[in-house]
C-alpha cells in the first residue's frame, strides 16, 4: 500500500486560511469515508484532529475542517494562528486491515 | 486524552532484538484495537502492527512480517512489540496507539526511540 500524497509544505499569514490536500486512490480515499488528519509539533507525538473525513474530536477547534472529493481529501485551517505551525498527516482506511498514512505537510505561519 | 507510556527503545546492532512495552489505563486497553506506529527520523508515519481487543489476530506491515511480533496482556493493561532481526531501516520512534476504528488513532504514547546501527 503506497503512502497518500501530500504537498511537502504550505503556508499562510495569521488570520488567513490554508488548505492541505491528500491524494489517494480508488482503493482508499475514493472508496472509504474513513480519512483522518493529525497535527504534529516538533518533538511531540501526533494528535488526532479530524476523523471520518469531517468529524472533530472533543476539544479540537472548529477552525479545523475536513472534506473529501473523489480520491482526494482536504484539511482546511481557518483563521491561522501561530500555534498551528506544525506537520500535518492524513491517513485513510484501505479495506480489510489496511490503513495508510500520507507523506506529511509542513505548515508555516508567516 | 489517555496516557500511554512506552519503554524499551535502545541502540542496537543489526540482527539484534528488542522488546517494546506500553502500559495504559485498563478502561482503554482492555477494549480497544491497539497497535504500533513508527516514524523514521525526519520522515512520515507508518503502521507497523495492530491487534484486536481479544488478541487473537495480528496484522503487520509487509516489511516486518516474520521479524516483529505484537502481543497484549489485558490483565496487565499492556501492549508489546518483539523486534527480532533488526535492520538499519527499522530505526525510528515507535508509538503505542489506540485505534478508535478504521485507522483513526485517538491516543498516542510519547514514543520510544529504536536505533539500529553497526
Amino acid at each position: 500500500q503506497s503512502a497518500l500524497t501530500q504537498p511537502p509544505s504550505a503556508s499562510g499569514s495569521p488570520g488567513q486560511s490554508v488548505t492541505i490536500s491528500c491524494t489517494g486512490t480508488i482503493n482508499d480515499i475514493g472508496t472509504y469515508d474513513y480519512v483522518s488528519w493529525y497535527q504534529q509539533h516538533p518533538g511531540k507525538a501526533p494528535k488526532l484532529i479530524i476523523f471520518g473525513v469531517t468529524e472533530r474530536p472533543s476539544g479540537v477547534p472548529d477552525r479545523f475542517s475536513g472534506s473529501k472529493s473523489g480520491n482526494t481529501a482536504s484539511l482546511t485551517v481557518s483563521g491561522l494562528q501561530a500555534e498551528d505551525e506544525a506537520d500535518y498527516f492524513c491517513s485513510s482506511y484501505a479495506g480489510g486491515h489496511d490503513k495508510v498514512f500520507g507523506t506529511g505537510t509542513k505548515v508555516t505561519v508567516l | 486524552e489517555v496516557q500511554l507510556v512506552e519503554s524499551g527503545g535502545a541502540l542496537v546492532q543489526p540482527g539484534e532484538s528488542l522488546r517494546l512495552s506500553c502500559v495504559g489505563p485498563d478502561f482503554i486497553l482492555g477494549g480497544s484495537w491497539m497497535g504500533w506506529v513508527r516514524q523514521a527520523p525526519g520522515r512520515g508515519l507508518e503502521w507497523v502492527a495492530h491487534i484486536p481487543p481479544d488478541g487473537r489476530e495480528k496484522y503487520y506491515v509487509d516489511s516486518v512480517k516474520g521479524r516483529f511480533t505484537i502481543s497484549r496482556d489485558n490483565a496487565q493493561n499492556s501492549l508489546f512489540l518483539q523486534l527480532d532481526s533488526l535492520r538499519v531501516e527499522d530505526t525510528a520512534v515507535y508509538y503505542c496507539v489506540t485505534d478508535r476504528g478504521f485507522g483513526a488513532v485517538d491516543n498516542w504514547g510519547q514514543g520510544t526511540l529504536v536505533t539500529v546501527s553497526p
